[in-house]
């Protein structure tokens, strides 16, 4: 079955270090994959999303993504962190339209919190 | 502000009681798709649709739970008789083509 695993559940940094999330992924089929992020009470923010091409690929917010098909992969990395990105960040797969109407699974995401 | 819009933001109700929900897609986006996240959980699928047509009901749609989409503009998820255990962000998104999904601001729902 398709997953999606986030390991960490709570990451803190300090502001103005760097930043990486993990995100693994099961599927069988080539995958797209998507980073959201989420503010208490909020609705999904995209960030970014990989489909084809360049494996490295950048968002909004100075965040990038590194898919690795080999490692089931698709890290989010930012090299600079500020307070306002503490919240909570969602990796998810889309699945194929043919078999699954290109729903999302999602992790159980991450909660980054920023020290000043 | 994606361009999604779900009413209401919130909604308190008591066990036993009926709620609906609506979402106001993206005019050209012909999927529509709901999802329930419960607290410290990834959004999990409930429903989508393609236009008017219901195409596939996760098994966490339980027959309390109805969805509509008359003539592929809004949509509306009802609960009936609700549970302490429906108590979740309800979410809705939109999709055009193959591409990415935007998400509107959620309804959050209590029952207590």
């Amino acid at each position: 079955a398709q997953s999606v695993t986030q390991p960490d559940i709570h990451i803190t940094v300090s502001e103005g270090a760097s930043l990486e999330l993990r995100c693994n992924y099961s599927y069988g089929a080539t995958p797209y994959l998507f980073w959201y992020v989420q503010s208490p009470g909020q609705g999904l923010q995209l960030l970014l999303k990989y489909f084809s091409g360049d494996t490295l690929v950048q968002g909004i917010k100075g965040f990038e993504a590194e898919f690795k098909r080999s490692q089931s992969s698709f890290n989010l990395r930012k090299p600079s962190v500020h307070w306002s990105d503490a919240a909570e960040y969602f990796c998810a797969v889309g699945l194929s339209l043919m078999e699954y109407g290109n729903k999302l699974v999602f992790g159980a995401g991450t909660i980054l919190r920023v020290k000043s | 502000d994606t361009g999604v819009s779900q009413n209401p933001r919130h909604k308190i109700t008591k066990r036993g009681q009926n709620v609906t929900f609506r979402c106001d897609p993206i005019s050209e986006h012909n999927r529509l798709y709901w999802y329930r996240q419960t607290l410290g959980q990834g959004p999990e699928f409930l429903t989508y649709f393609q236009n008017e047509a219901q195409l596939e009901k996760s098994r966490l749609l339980s027959d309390r739970f109805s969805a509509e989409r008359p003539k592929g503009s809004f949509s509306t998820l009802e609960i009936q008789r609700t549970e302490q255990g429906d108590s979740a962000m309800y979410l809705c998104a939109t999709l055009a083509g193959t591409d990415t999904q935007y998400f509107g601001p959620g309804t959050r729902l209590t029952v207590l």
